[in-house]
């Protein structure tokens, strides 16, 4: 069965930092495309970043590049956000999917909030 | 980058009827990489159509897709109540990939 499971959300200050985690199995981490899109209250969805199956293509959403920065670790079957000078807007259920697009498979998410 | 803007913004239907929901492109999609998901409160999205028109194993054939190019449609051909949820579509024919603002069916 496949599984997703984001964690490394919480409560942090503007300009602060925070770095999400997903853990994935049940596939073979390492022949996908992997994405992190976000929601934030109340709001629709919106695609954040997506990375390669090897790690060396990686794109972001234009309100996030220089700020956060998308990684793997295929050994260990993880995804990362890592995710610095965070502003109020940012504010958002962060989840993680398999796939590059036509996602079918998808974390439960993991809650960031930037707030003094 | 592609906007997508989807119509209408709720759509108020009873069980048992046909919901059309429409999703335009602000420039042609490559390859038709267009999905449809479903969203209920507090859940993860979940697909429903991937390649505009092709449904995952599961998904029950009231869904359907159609559409190319710039315009597309996800239809219900007859609403359950566990339906009245929140759609999006998104393109992934080019970067950044981009969500539609969605449309609620609510009864």
């Amino acid at each position: 069965e496949v599984q997703l499971v984001e964690s490394g959300g919480g409560l942090v200050q503007p300009g602060g930092s925070l770095r999400l985690s997903c853990a994935a199995s049940g596939f073979t981490f390492s022949n996908y495309w992997m994405t992190w899109v976000r929601q934030a209250p109340g709001e629709g969805l919106e695609w954040v970043a997506n990375i390669k199956e090897d790690g060396n293509e990686k794109y972001y959403l234009d309100s996030v590049k220089g700020r956060f920065t998308i990684s793997r670790d295929n050994a260990k079957n993880s995804l990362y956000l890592q995710m610095n000078s965070l502003r109020a807007e940012d504010t958002a259920v962060y989840y993680c999917a398999r796939g590059e697009g036509g996602n079918a498979y998808w974390g439960q998410g993991a809650l960031v909030t930037v707030s003094s | 980058e592609i906007v997508l803007t989807q119509s209408p913004g709720t759509l108020s239907l009873s069980p048992g009827e046909r919901a059309t929901l429409s999703c335009r492109a602000s420039q042609s999609v490559r390859n038709n990489y267009l999905a449809w998901y479903q969203q209920n409160p507090g859940q993860a999205p979940r697909l429903l159509i991937y390649g505009a028109s092709s449904r995952p194993t599961g998904i029950p054939d009231r869904f359907s897709g159609s559409g190319s190019g710039t315009d597309f449609t996800l239809t219900i051909s007859r609403l359950e109540p566990e339906d009245f949820a929140v759609y999006y579509c998104q393109q992934y024919g080019s970067s950044p990939r981009t969500f539609g603002q969605g449309t609620k069916v609510e009864i």
